[in-house]
């Protein structure tokens, strides 16, 4: 089955600063790649995915990119703010979500003032 | 729509207890899941239904857990008898076309 590794497990960087989160997968069918978001005490939140047809998406601070080649993809979110502080998942799924994604452990970022 | 809504959110019992947690999906999405939370495991998928029937059950730790899905409207999972090692937060999560994943807020299990 898939195995999705994610790194680092505790990222800390400065308001205002970018910060970079890694994801690693096995099964070379994997199609979409979705990173959500999770506040203490809830449930985690989609905040962006990619496909496996395209090689960066982007939306305001935040931005996805995938290397199929690698098998390879990263968050990237710009001039971080205090909200931004949570823990972070990426996962992978092979039927595009359909039959459940796999899930990294999570980075745990803390946005410094 | 209120989303999907999960009960109940904190449970405390007693290991060999029978512990019921149960899902009320969005409307309209046909795909369920149950995954199980824990820090040294993260988040586990344990199975998942499609139009109400179980495809994947092969994340269930052990016959002491099992999944139910009578109708659209309404999930459970059943831990019986409970131990220690099955405290985690237990997530329910549907599922729509575009592949988004919406999740609960969580069942949160202590087993003493």
């Amino acid at each position: 089955g898939e195995n999705v590794e994610q790194h680092p497990s505790t990222l800390s960087v400065q308001e205002g600063d970018s910060a970079v989160i890694k994801c690693t997968y096995s099964d070379s069918a994997s199609n979409y790649f979705p990173w959500y978001k999770q506040e203490l005490g809830k449930g985690p939140q989609l905040i962006i995915d990619i496909r496996s047809n395209v090689g960066e998406k982007k939306d305001q601070r935040i931005a996805v990119t995938l290397n199929k080649t690698a098998k390879h993809f990263s968050l990237h979110i710009t001039e971080t703010q205090p909200e931004d502080s949570a823990v972070y998942f990426c996962a992978a799924s092979s039927g595009g979500g359909a039959d459940g994604l796999t899930f990294g452990k999570g980075t745990h970022l803390i946005i410094q003032p | 729509d209120a989303g999907v809504i999960q009960s109940p959110r904190h449970e405390v019992t007693e290991m060999g207890q029978e512990v019921t947690l149960r899902c009320k999906p969005i409307s309209g999405h046909n795909s369920l899941f149950w995954y199980r939370q824990t820090m040294m495991r993260g988040l586990e998928l344990l199975i998942y239904f499609n139009n109400n029937v179980p495809i994947d059950d092969s994340g269930m730790p052990e016959d002491r857990f099992s999944a139910k899905m009578p109708n659209a409207s309404f999930s459970t999972l059943k831990i019986q008898p409970s131990e220690p090692r099955d405290s985690a937060v237990y997530f329910c999560a549907t599922w729509r076309v575009t592949g988004e994943l919406f999740f609960g807020e969580g069942s949160r299990l202590t087993v003493l």
